[in-house]
């Protein structure tokens, strides 16, 4: 089946520091990618997706390129803050007889220290 | 105001019992899922349902069973827990099963059995 695989955790920075969480693919079709976030104690929040091959999505200040060559969705940002320490999910989705079913990775903690 | 909303948040109970986590969403979408997180981040899907109707089923134990009175609702019920069901429990929902559309999360409710 698909499936999605993330860098193991946690990856530590310092304010300012530049961040990427790689994150690869398998799948049969042409899925859609997301990053999820999850701050500490709450639910998973989208933080950005996109739906097809060379589609980049962005959200405060992250990015991530769908790249079906090499099967990636590789999450950036140029400077990190102590507010964006959390748990950063890759997914795909998953068709499952029409429906749509969310592939997770195994998530990435990011600490961010002052 | 809270799209989806999860009670309880924590719930602490002995093997064997039989529990029951709600939730609601009052963003009048028509799909809802539980998803269940383990010790270490991992998230995976168990269920979801589409206008009342079950869609998705992954291979859960029958002790699970949800139940959708109707599309703003899906309830979980457990029976004869084990100590392998500790696990943080997130509900979610989104517009459409069929494309790729965000899907929101709950708090998550934190089961601990003893």
């Amino acid at each position: 089946g698909d499936s999605v695989t993330q860098m193991e955790g946690p990856v530590t920075l310092s304010e300012e520091a530049f961040l990427t969480i790689n994150c690869t693919y398998t799948a049969t079709g042409y899925p859609s990618l997301f990053w999820y976030v999850q701050y500490p104690g709450e639910g998973l929040q989208l933080l950005l997706k996109a739906t097809k091959a060379d589609d980049k999505g962005s959200n405060k200040g992250f990015e991530a390129t769908y790249r079906k060559e090499t099967t990636s969705f590789h999450l950036e940002k140029g400077s990190v803050q102590v507010s964006d320490s959390a748990v950063y999910f890759c997914a795909l989705s998953d068709s499952f007889g029409g429906f749509q079913k969310l592939v997770f990775g195994t998530g990435t903690r990011l600490l961010v220290s002052p | 105001d809270t799209a989806v909303s999860q009670t309880p948040k924590y719930l602490v109970t002995q093997m064997g019992n039989d529990k029951s986590i709600k939730c609601e969403q009052n963003l009048g979408h028509d799909t809802m899922y539980w998803y269940k997180q383990d010790s270490k981040k991992f998230l995976k899907i168990m269920f979801s349902y589409n206008n009342k109707e079950l869609i998705i089923n992954e291979t859960v134990p029958n002790r699970f069973s949800p139940k959708s009175p109707d599309k703003a609702h899906l309830n979980l019920h457990i029976n004869s827990l084990e100590l392998g069901d500790s696990a943080v429990y997130f509900c979610a929902s989104s517009q459409d099963p069929r494309g790729s559309e965000e899907q929101y999360f709950g708090p998550g409710t934190r089961l601990t059995v003893t």
